[in-house]
């Protein structure tokens, strides 16, 4: 089966500029999360989306980050303007269901560099 | 608010056996995932535990104590592509049905 693909791989803007990634999940997973992994620490959930429905993105800062999962498939990840603080490892992840034991599976992610 | 905590670092032989542990707070609690994360690459799933006690895979098992947010994971007859970052993830019982991931520990595996 075709794991979680993830676009771009890598990406160096300068700050203040726009970026946006983009992922697709796992055929069939209804739940796709976006997580902000920096460097040396863990993986920080950034926002869930259960089919196309927003189901918690409490930790997205809102006045920067947008995402969208329109057709329940399909999303992408946007930050408006982008800071240093910014550069990250953005992964997409995506499961069966929101109560499923099953695992969540992760894309390669997206290398942020902010300049 | 949660909390997850494991050794940053470990370093262990070749063919020896090595016990990576984490300890949890959380908002109630709905089962715990260790992942396997190679430099540069995707987190993989490597066990989940629910219920007390010990899941064994092959070379790796994973233990669970709730009662004292307790959790390792052990990898036996260690080989130099084990060298990875494992990361510890807790469920705690929310709507939303979340992961909180620890930062890691760092394992190098040597000769």
């Amino acid at each position: 089966e075709a794991g979680v693909a993830q676009s771009p791989r890598y990406k160096i803007i300068e700050k203040r500029q726009s970026v946006a990634f983009w992922c697709n999940p796992i055929s069939g997973h209804a739940t796709l999360y976006w997580y902000q992994q920096i460097l040396g620490q863990g993986p920080k959930l950034l926002i869930q989306f259960q089919n196309n429905g927003v189901v918690d993105d409490s930790q997205l800062p809102k006045d920067r980050f947008s995402a969208e999962r329109l057709k329940g498939v399909d999303s992408t990840l946007k930050i408006q303007p982008a800071k240093l603080e910014d550069s990250a490892v953005y992964l997409c992840a995506s499961s069966l269901g929101r109560y499923s034991n099953q695992p969540q599976h992760f894309g390669d992610g997206t290398r942020l560099s902010i300049l | 608010g949660q909390n997850i905590d494991q050794p940053t670092e470990m370093t262990a032989t070749e063919g020896a056996i090595v016990q990576i542990n984490c300890t949890y707070q959380t908002s109630g609690f709905n089962g715990l995932f260790w992942y396997q994360q190679h430099a540069g690459e995707a987190p993989t799933f490597l066990s989940y535990n629910v219920l007390d006690g010990l899941e064994e895979k092959g070379r790796f098992s994973s233990f669970l104590s709730r009662s004292k947010g307790y959790s390792y994971l052990l990898l036996k007859e260690l080989q130099m592509k084990d060298s990875a970052s494992y990361l510890c993830a807790v469920r705690p019982k929310t709507g939303a049905n979340n992961l909180f991931f620890g930062t890691g520990t760092r394992l190098t595996v040597i000769p």
